[in-house]
C-alpha cells in the first residue's frame, strides 16, 4: 500500500505531557499537510510543507505545536504541554504540485486523547 | 474567511434510494472536491471538479461544479449500505483546503 500512513493511530496522554506524531506521505508527493478534526466538524488546516519548507501555519497552531519535515519526506507534529482541548483527530495529507495540487490524499489519522 | 455550508446535515434513507446533497460558499472556488469519511478513518477523495458547469461521475456518484462557482452538488444513485459515512465538500484556499461541516448519510437495508 503506497498511501499516506500515520503513526501512532491512537495516543492517550496525560495533560502536560508532550506527544509526537509521524506522517509518511505518498512517496512522490512534494506537499504535506496537517489538519485537526474534532467530532462533528470537518478537518481544519494547521500547516503545510512544500518539500522541506513550511509555507503556511494556521493561527490554530499555537506555540505549543511544532511541525517539521527535515528531508522533505516524512513529517512530525509535536504538541508540548498537552491540554484537554488538544484532544482531536490529527490528519495528514499529501499532494503533488504541478499535477493536481488541490487533490489532497489523507492518511488514517492519529486520534489523540488528553486525560 | 471562506466558509462552506453543506446541506442537509444528515440523511437517513432506504437502500436503493438516490441521494442528493449540496455545498455552498459565499465566495468563488476554482476547484471543488468531495470526500467521504468513515468512522475512525481519514477522508477519502471521491471526485475532483475543475471547471464551472462540469459534471463528473465515479461509479454511482455524480458531482457537479455550479455555474456560479459558489456551489457544488453530489448525487449518489441506488444507495447501498456501504455508502454510510460523512460526505465533505472542500475547496482550496492558497494551498490549504477549506471543508464544509459534512453531510452524514445513513442507509437502512
Amino acid at each position: 500500500d503506497t498511501g499516506v500512513s500515520q503513526n501512532p493511530r491512537h495516543k492517550i496522554t496525560k495533560r502536560g505531557q508532550n506527544v509526537t506524531f509521524r506522517c509518511d506521505p505518498i512517496s512522490e508527493h512534494n506537499r504535506l499537510y496537517w489538519y485537526r478534526q474534532t467530532l462533528g466538524q470537518g478537518p481544519e488546516f494547521l500547516t503545510y510543507f512544500q518539500n522541506e519548507a513550511q509555507l503556511e501555519k494556521s493561527r490554530l497552531l499555537s506555540d505549543r505545536f511544532s511541525a517539521e519535515r527535515p528531508k522533505g519526506s516524512f513529517s512530525t507534529l509535536e504538541i508540548q504541554r498537552t491540554e484537554q482541548g488538544d484532544s482531536a483527530m490529527y490528519l495528514c495529507a499529501s499532494s503533488l504540485v504541478g499535477l493536481a495540487p488541490d487533490e489532497q490524499y489523507f492518511g488514517p489519522g492519529t486520534r489523540l486523547t488528553v486525560t | 474567511g471562506q466558509q462552506l455550508n453543506q446541506s442537509p446535515q444528515s440523511m437517513f434513507i432506504q437502500e436503493g434510494e438516490d441521494v442528493s446533497m449540496n455545498c455552498t460558499s459565499s465566495s468563488i472556488f476554482n476547484t471543488w472536491l468531495w470526500y467521504k469519511q468513515e468512522p475512525g478513518e481519514g477522508p477519502v477523495l471521491l471526485i475532483a471538479l475543475y471547471k464551472a458547469g462540469e459534471l463528473t461521475s465515479n461509479g454511482r456518484l455524480t458531482a457537479q461544479f455550479g455555474i456560479t462557482r459558489k456551489d457544488s452538488f453530489l448525487n449518489i444513485s441506488a444507495s447501498i449500505p456501504s455508502d454510510v459515512g460523512i460526505y465533505f465538500c472542500a475547496g482550496p484556499n492558497t494551498g490549504k483546503l477549506i471543508f464544509g461541516q459534512g453531510t452524514t448519510l445513513q442507509v437502512k437495508p
